[in-house]
């Protein structure tokens, strides 16, 4: 069984580009939800996303959007990238929504 | 607003000890409560997920417990090894389950050989 895999691991933009991450679920889960994990904090809840519509979302504004694929994979799209969102971005998949959460390794996103 | 709680920040004890890492949080209508472990710049390992409406689990050497009414959950580590050094990470899902975690900022955790 394949964990939650998540491309790239780094990667370095700069300020007001645009970014999208991926992550490809674990087999047999319909929901992913994406987290932000700042240096020295707890990871913070971005949106979730079931069986490919966003069905809950966190304090994050609408240049941070998402997309969920027949498949069950995902993509992070960011636009207008701001000093502050440099972080450790994490993807989670479970098996329905409210199902124990399992997480990728992360993509590492510097803004410059 | 769902804020969660842990102590201590860091600790450090010598391989073998028992340990116990404390997890709070402000509003008990919660679905479940997860404990995590991270390792410096990696994602997330899933420890234990305990239902709302269960007291512990234990895996292994690892025992959680959940006490929804006063808002605490605790994860003891028995015979700790230098392998245990990590973050652990308590995080809790709101009822309804329908919105992602609210995460604590961890407790860094040191096993000293």
């Amino acid at each position: 069984e394949t964990g939650v895999t998540q491309s790239p691991t780094h990667l370095i933009k700069t300020r007001g580009q645009q970014v999208t991450l991926r992550c490809s679920s674990q087999s047999g889960h319909n929901t992913v939800s994406w987290y932000q994990q700042a240096l020295g904090q707890g990871p913070q809840f971005i949106f979730q996303y079931y069986r490919e519509e966003e069905n809950g979302r966190g304090n994050f504004p609408p240049r941070f959007s998402g997309l969920q694929f027949p498949n069950y994979s995902s993509e992070l799209n960011v636009n207008a990238l701001e000093l502050d969102d440099s972080a450790l971005y994490l993807c989670a998949s479970s098996l329905d929504r409210p199902g124990e959460q399992f997480f990728g390794p992360g993509t590492r996103l510097t803004v410059l | 607003k769902q804020e969660v709680t842990q102590i201590p920040a860091a600790l450090s004890v010598p391989e073998g000890e028992n340990l116990v890492l404390n997890c709070s949080f402000t509003d008990s209508a919660i679905y479940n409560l997860q404990w995590f472990r991270q390792d410096p710049g990696k994602g997330l390992t899933s420890l234990l997920l305990i239902q709302s409406s269960q007291r512990e689990q234990t895996s292994g050497r690892l025992n959680a417990s959940l006490d929804k009414s006063s808002g605490r959950s605790t994860l003891y580590i028995a015979a700790s090894q230098p392998g245990d050094s990590a973050t652990y990470l308590c995080a809790v899902r709101p009822a309804g389950g329908a919105d992602g975690l609210t995460f604590g900022k961890g407790t860094h955790l040191i096993i000293q050989p």
